[in-house]
């Protein structure tokens, strides 16, 4: 399985700024997920970040809030934009297995949002 | 969007006891996944599942892909203490490739 590490492990923002997660993995991958996971809650995908494409978002996640870059195939970033406390949660980035559809996620960044 | 049944919501089991969880879903699924996620950390992957009706074992955990397609099971047999943690199943819609609904979870404790 991919090796994936998320920067920063955690983080806490006051309301109304905006913070960027990084994803490296080590190994290339065309496809690049981004998960929110509300306190206590399960995994909601976000998006799907394809390399030299705009990302794909899902319904109720827009680009505004939660800009993704997806510079090259081993790295991505997801941007929370004007935070508010409704924000904080658990991001995960996870990739495909090659060949396969298992995901692998990684350890997440767990944002709290004051 | 799709909804996954998950249960039960929470169990409180002794060391030694087998645990038995599911999800069930209205939807057909090509693969289900299961995760164990412990406090702090990312979910990781425990088993995979990509035919109806399989069955697939990893140590002490097997999985089922259930025969209608529509559910899977996961079974630990003889718990250990580091079971302790919150499992999610997970489930990718026919033709709906990479994209994958998670369950809500089954928050396992197991008492020494």
């Amino acid at each position: 399985s991919a090796v994936i590490s998320q920067k920063p492990s955690r983080d806490i923002c006051q309301r109304g700024t905006s913070l960027t997660i990084q994803c490296q993995v080590d190994s290339q991958v065309t496809m690049m997920f981004w998960y929110r996971q509300q306190p206590g809650q399960s995994l909601t995908l976000i998006a799907t970040a394809n390399q030299g494409s705009e990302a794909t978002y899902e319904s109720g996640f827009v680009i505004d809030k939660f800009p993704i870059s997806r510079p090259n195939l081993t790295f991505s970033t997801l941007t929370v934009s004007n935070m508010s406390p409704e924000d904080s949660s658990i991001y995960l980035c996870s990739v495909p297995k090659r060949g396969g559809y298992e995901q692998y996620f990684g350890p997440g960044t767990r944002l709290t949002v004051t | 969007g799709q909804q996954l049944n998950q249960s039960p919501q929470s169990m409180f089991i002794q060391e030694g006891e087998d645990v038995s969880m599911n999800c069930t879903s209205s939807s057909i699924f090509n693969t289900w996944l299961w995760y164990k996620q412990d406090p702090g950390e990312g979910p990781v992957l425990l088993i995979a599942l990509y035919k109806a009706g399989e069955l697939t074992s990893n140590g002490r955990l097997t999985a089922q892909f259930g025969i209608t397609r529509k559910d899977s099971f996961l079974n630990i047999s003889a718990s250990i203490p580091s079971d302790v943690g919150i499992y999610f199943c997970a489930g990718q819609l026919e033709g709906n490739f990479n994209k994958f609904y998670f369950g809500s979870g089954t928050k396992l404790n197991v008492k020494p």
